[in-house]
């Protein structure tokens, strides 16, 4: 079958750091994605992995490892406008290229 | 500016009254989907067309119809809808699917649709 897990809500400080974890078993596997989505908006897109690393854009950060079945977001220096929920979504490996998300983590930021 | 548009944004109906939420994009992209996003559920893939004139179900389907006439538009169609039908809906489009490819997904803003 096919499964995304991420923990359901996190909290963290202003300016601190914060890392989400997602793990996955699909069905294949060509690519993840991270959306960050705020509450009651469309999601919007942060970063694609496709290879394993770490792929570093400003404050945010996305690491994958595809033999583990897990990928990370690192939000670095964390701002309050960062309260949202972080979606994690992987592109299962088959003809219609599905792309499966996981229920989300909601962060909630503490002045 | 390169976006995906659907209308109505905000609709209460009553029970069996069909309804249309369309969905437009104005970036040239073959693949669109229709997602619905429920409290404890994430997003869920109700329908997606990978062209014109292809069209085929997600993970929940049921009650639910589409068409993909022209490439640009992909309306979601409730015949009848009903209370569980109550949600927010998302509209998506990628330029293309292909393995490999980074295809990053579009959203539209979402309808939010109440079924009283």
């Amino acid at each position: 079958g096919q499964n995304i897990d991420q923990p359901t809500e996190m909290t963290a400080t202003e300016g601190a750091i914060v890392q989400i974890n997602c793990t996955y078993q699909t069905s294949g596997f060509n690519g993840l994605f991270w959306y960050q989505q705020h509450a009651g908006e469309a999601p919007t897109f942060l970063s694609y992995n496709v290879l394993d690393g770490l792929e570093e854009k400003g404050r945010f950060s996305s690491f994958l490892s595809r033999s583990k079945g897990y990928s990370y977001l690192l939000l670095k220096e964390l701002q309050m406008k960062d309260s949202a929920s972080y979606l994690c979504a992987v592109r299962a490996e088959n003809r219609d290229d599905k792309i499966i998300f996981g229920k989300g983590t909601r962060l909630h930021i503490l002045p | 500016e390169a976006q995906v548009t659907q209308n109505p944004r905000y609709l209460i109906t009553v029970t069996g009254k069909k309804l249309t939420v369309t969905c437009s994009q104005n970036m040239n992209h073959e693949y669109m989907s229709w997602y619905r996003q429920d409290p404890g559920l994430g997003l869920r893939q109700i329908y997606y067309s990978m062209n014109v004139e292809v069209t085929d179900k997600g993970d929940v389907p049921e009650g639910y119809k589409v068409s993909r006439k022209e490439k640009r538009n992909f309306p979601l169609i409730l015949e009848s809808p009903s209370p569980n039908q109550t949600s927010l809906y998302f509209c998506a489009s990628t330029l293309t699917s292909g393995v490999g490819s980074y295809n990053e997904q579009f959203f539209g803003p979402g309808t939010r649709l109440t079924v009283l």
